[in-house]
């Protein structure tokens, strides 16, 4: 079966800096990958999606990467700000199939 | 939250007794979902929806059964609930009215439930 992997469970960066979180997984690439943030108690909110014929998406200060061939997805925050704080989860799509989701990465950004 | 309720939003409960967590859509989508969320697993999946009368196991179905018999309405029912169904539960529909499995998802505000 499919294995999900997200960079640390926790990431501590400064304001300013760029918050980059990874997700890794195993076997066959998905047709989808997804990124969600997450605050504290509430549901996850969906951000970008990026497929598997795309390099590189873009949202304002959000970017995504989706490497094949490593089996890993990048995800980069420009410009963090204390308001980025929040757990980031990505999710995979496979044809026919429902979503897995990673563990999450809980990024705190510092004043 | 993209016009989707849970009831309750906290609950607490005792071992063996019976709960229903109610997922409320105003979107008339056609797929729903019901995740459960603990620590070091991330979501998920516990049952799916299709349409009405249609629903279908996810990845950690065990123990649970689920109800769909108007379009907005999805019912998780834990028919005995044990100590290890304690989670955080969430619904989802699909973005789109017709969407499918690939379609994004929209995540309700979640049910805290505690099994004692």
């Amino acid at each position: 079966s499919q294995k999900i992997e997200q960079n640390s469970e926790a990431l501590n960066i400064q304001e300013g800096k760029t918050a980059t979180l990874t997700c890794n997984y195993t076997n066959y690439s998905p047709a989808y990958l997804q990124w969600y943030r997450q605050d504290p108690g509430r549901g996850p909110v969906f951000l970008l999606l990026i497929r598997e014929n795309e390099k590189e998406k873009r949202k304002e200060r959000l970017k995504v990467t989706f490497d094949t061939t490593l089996k890993q997805s990048l995800f980069h925050i420009t410009a963090s700000q204390p308001a980025d704080s929040a757990t980031y989860l990505c999710a995979l799509v496979w044809y026919g199939q429902n979503f897995v989701f990673g563990p999450g990465t809980r990024l705190s950004v510092l004043p | 939250d993209a016009g989707i309720t849970q009831s309750p939003r906290h609950k607490v409960t005792e071992t063996g007794t019976p709960v229903t967590l109610r997922c409320h859509q105003t979107e008339n989508h056609r797929y729903m979902y019901w995740y459960r969320q603990d620590p070091g697993h991330g979501l998920r999946l516990i049952h799916y929806s299709y349409g009405v009368k249609d629903t279908d196991k996810g990845e950690v179905s065990d123990g649970y059964s689920v109800s769909r018999s108007k379009t907005e309405d999805f019912l998780l029912t834990l028919e005995s609930a044990t100590s290890s169904q304690t989670s955080v539960y969430f619904c989802a529909i699909s973005e789109s009215p017709s969407g499918g499995k690939t379609d994004t998802q929209y995540f309700g505000p979640g049910t805290r439930l505690t099994v004692l």
